[in-house]
């Protein structure tokens, strides 16, 4: 079973500067995904950014980039010029692909970010 | 907003009572993921339905039971409530081709009195 581990459950950052959240997991599969989610006040879960375990380049989302150590099995989240809409719950998660439709994700115990005006 | 849709948004109700939560995926999407989100389990993975069948089992109570009808959406019955049954439901739905992506809707907080 894979496990997913956040060792960070509060950080705080002043607006502006930048923020690296970050996340190990724990799986033998070689072909994975990896996501991270936010989840603001209103508790929608939103997609912030997704790496595919078989690509070495890092996904970038605008001011949302990760940094994927495979080897290390790590997948932290580095956010860029924070803003005050930032504020939020992120969570980690893991996929195995499937070619039976039945992938799930499995969370990490998220990490509480706040950005500081 | 994420083509997710769940209803209601929010649900009170005592113990012992039955209730059901509701989810429509997104168009095109076949696949149905149901979550719950509690401050002292996290996001646990419950049930995974993919047209209609069954695909997937997680930490699902026995109380706990769900169905995907042939129009996709999907439905939570959670029966013979207890206070520790409180906690935020979320649906999430996938193209169940080698789902690479799940999008959530904004859950069902439950609350059990």
């Amino acid at each position: 079973a894979q496990t997913v581990t956040q060792s960070q459950p509060e950080m705080s950052v002043q607006e502006a500067e930048t923020v690296t959240l970050s996340c190990t997991y724990d799986t033998s599969e070689s072909n994975y995904y990896l996501f991270w989610y936010k989840q603001p006040p209103s508790r929608q879960m939103i997609l912030v950014i997704r790496q595919e375990a078989y690509k070495q380049q890092n996904a970038t989302e605008n001011r949302f980039s990760v940094n994927f150590q495979k080897a290390a099995k790590s997948f932290s989240l580095k956010i860029s010029d924070s803003q005050l809409g930032d504020t939020a719950m992120y969570f980690c998660a893991f996929m195995k692909p499937s070619n039976f439709g039945n992938e799930k994700l499995t969370f990490g115990t998220g990490t509480r970010l706040t950005i500081i005006p | 907003d994420s083509g997710v849709t769940q209803t209601p948004k929010h649900l009170i109700t005592a113990t012992g009572q039955r209730v059901t939560l509701r989810c429509s995926p997104r168009s095109g999407d076949l696949s149905v993921y149901w979550y719950q989100q509690s401050l002292d389990q996290g996001l646990q993975f419950l049930i995974q339905y993919y047209n209609g069948e069954e695909r997937a089992k997680g930490n699902i109570l026995e109380r706990f039971s769900a169905q995907q009808f042939p129009d996709l959406h999907s439905e939570l019955n959670l029966s013979s409530l207890e206070l520790g049954d409180s906690a935020l439901y979320f649906c999430a739905s996938g193209s169940g081709r080698s789902n690479e992506k799940l999008f959530f809707g904004s859950g069902t907080q439950l609350s059990v009195l």
